[in-house]
């Protein structure tokens, strides 16, 4: 079935300092890849998306790269701050109304 | 906009007994929600998917008759956890699918202890 896989699995930068979470996916049919931060007992929050149409996706200090032909997605987080510190997963589907594949979750810790 | 509502955020309850978790979409209406499980420390595991109208598709291993999914409308689904026991105690989240975005979003979770 559909796997996806990410890395790494915990992520230690100094604020100010970028973060990069790479994820990998199996179902060459996934063509929606969303991004979800999650903190202690609440729900994941999707922070960005991208869809296969395109390569790459900005939004302030996040950023998103897709290579389709690789099967690779990453998230890009720039100018850490403390608050970006929390868990964070990629995902993959089919599109609207199809299951979310989750990866495995990357803990963010952003020191100060 | 966007929102998923979830409730309780926390229930505990005795072993045996049934425990009720609702998941609204405020404003957006949902042909599609999902019911996902998550241990401590792990990723999101889904349990089933919920259309409107029709019944519920679970993942392998789930037990269609002790985890009970209504979607009676485009903006509520229901979870069931039947005769609780203290393995079911989790993290359970729903989400749900919006049209107009084709984006899917997250309620915030009910965190449930079965004593």
């Amino acid at each position: 079935g559909e796997n996806v896989e990410q890395h790494p699995s915990t992520l230690s930068v100094q604020e100010g300092d970028s973060a990069v979470i790479k994820c990998t996916y199996s179902d060459s049919a996934s063509n929606y890849f969303p991004w979800y931060k999650q903190e202690l007992g609440k729900g994941p929050q999707l922070i960005i998306d991208i869809r296969s149409n395109v390569g790459e996706k900005k939004d302030q200090r996040i950023a998103v790269t897709l290579n389709k032909t690789a099967k690779h997605f990453s998230l890009h987080i720039t100018e850490t701050q403390p608050e970006d510190s929390a868990v964070y997963f990629c995902a993959a589907s089919r599109g609207y109304g199809n299951k979310l594949v989750f990866g495995a979750g990357t803990i963010l810790r952003v020191k100060s | 906009g966007a929102v998923v509502s979830q409730h309780p955020s926390r229930v505990i309850c005795k072993s045996g007994t049934s425990v009720k978790i609702e998941c609204r979409s405020l404003d957006f209406q949902a042909t599609t929600m999902f019911w996902y499980r998550q241990f401590p420390k792990q990723s999101l595991m889904l349990m089933a998917t919920s259309n409107e109208g029709s019944k519920a598709t679970y993942e392998q291993g789930v037990e269609k008759d002790k985890f009970l999914i209504n979607h009676a409308s485009l903006t509520l689904s229901t979870l069931t956890v039947t005769s609780a026991h203290p393995e079911d105690s989790s993290f359970y989240i729903c989400s749900a699918d919006s049209a107009t975005n084709e984006k899917l979003f997250f309620g915030s979770g009910t965190q449930l202890s079965v004593l």
